[in-house]
């Protein structure tokens, strides 16, 4: 089975500045015959379900603001939020797609510093 | 509106039963596929089940293989997931999700969910 770990578990930034997290599997999740990563990104509220950000790695769900964005590929992808807003406040989890079972990092928490 | 919403949870005891459903609208539910994901109080998320979207087929996590199965009925626009012999650690809130439209078999993410429906297994 696929790990995936995420750093850190808890982030604090300012209003307004970059906020950077990081996701690492423990195997590749890139398929060189579609030359695609397999992994998303969700972001969840307080008392909120997860809301999908970002699939295929880098590519922002419908409605998603452009503030957000995720790169990588292999085993290493970041997702980063250029300019933080308050209602950014939430944990984040990755998740690899690649193969069963599909798995998610442990999460992070992003708050405002 | 576009959403997903559970019900079926509660408090029941070790090897009991219970059934969740998920309504959904807004959307054409018959052309996707569905599936639950639990997440434990204080842990990360897990998938449980999947099913393809006319029903012929389904997949588990090893965990729940045997115990747990999911059903759909596209006239109703509703997902189910019937679980039995509920154990201690099958404590979660259960979501219901749709499944993405880029996603092929064994290859699941998820574009919408549903707040989930707490089961808590205890005695």
């Amino acid at each position: 089975d696929i790990v995936m770990t995420q750093s850190p578990d808890s982030l604090a930034v300012s209003l307004g500045e970059r906020a950077t997290i990081n996701c690492k599997s423990s195997q590749s999740i890139f398929y060189s015959s579609n030359n695609k990563n397999y992994l998303a990104w969700y972001q969840q509220k307080p008392g909120q379900p997860p809301k999908l950000l970002i699939y295929w790695a880098s590519t922002r769900e419908s409605g998603v603001p452009d503030r957000f964005s995720g790169s990588g590929s292999g085993t290493d992808f970041t997702l980063t939020i250029s300019s933080l807003q308050a209602e950014d406040v939430a944990i984040y989890y990755c998740q690899q797609y690649y193969s069963t079972p599909q798995s998610f990092g442990q999460g992070t928490k992003l708050e405002i510093k | 509106e576009v959403q997903l919403v559970e019900s079926g949870g509660g408090l029941v005891q070790p090897g009991g039963s219970l059934r969740l459903s998920c309504a959904a609208s807004g959307f054409t539910f018959s052309s996707f596929w569905m599936s639950w994901v639990r997440q434990a109080p204080g842990k990360g998320l897990e998938r449980v089940a999947n099913i393809r979207r006319d029903g012929s087929e389904k997949y588990y996590v090893d965990s729940v293989k045997g115990r747990f199965t999911i059903s759909r009925d596209n006239a109703q626009n509703s997902l189910y997931l019937q679980m039995n012999s509920l154990r201690a650690d099958d404590t979660a809130v259960y979501h219901c999700a749709r499944v993405g439209p880029g996603s092929a078999t064994g290859n699941w993410y998820f574009d919408l969910w549903g707040r989930g429906t707490l089961v808590t297994v205890s005695s």
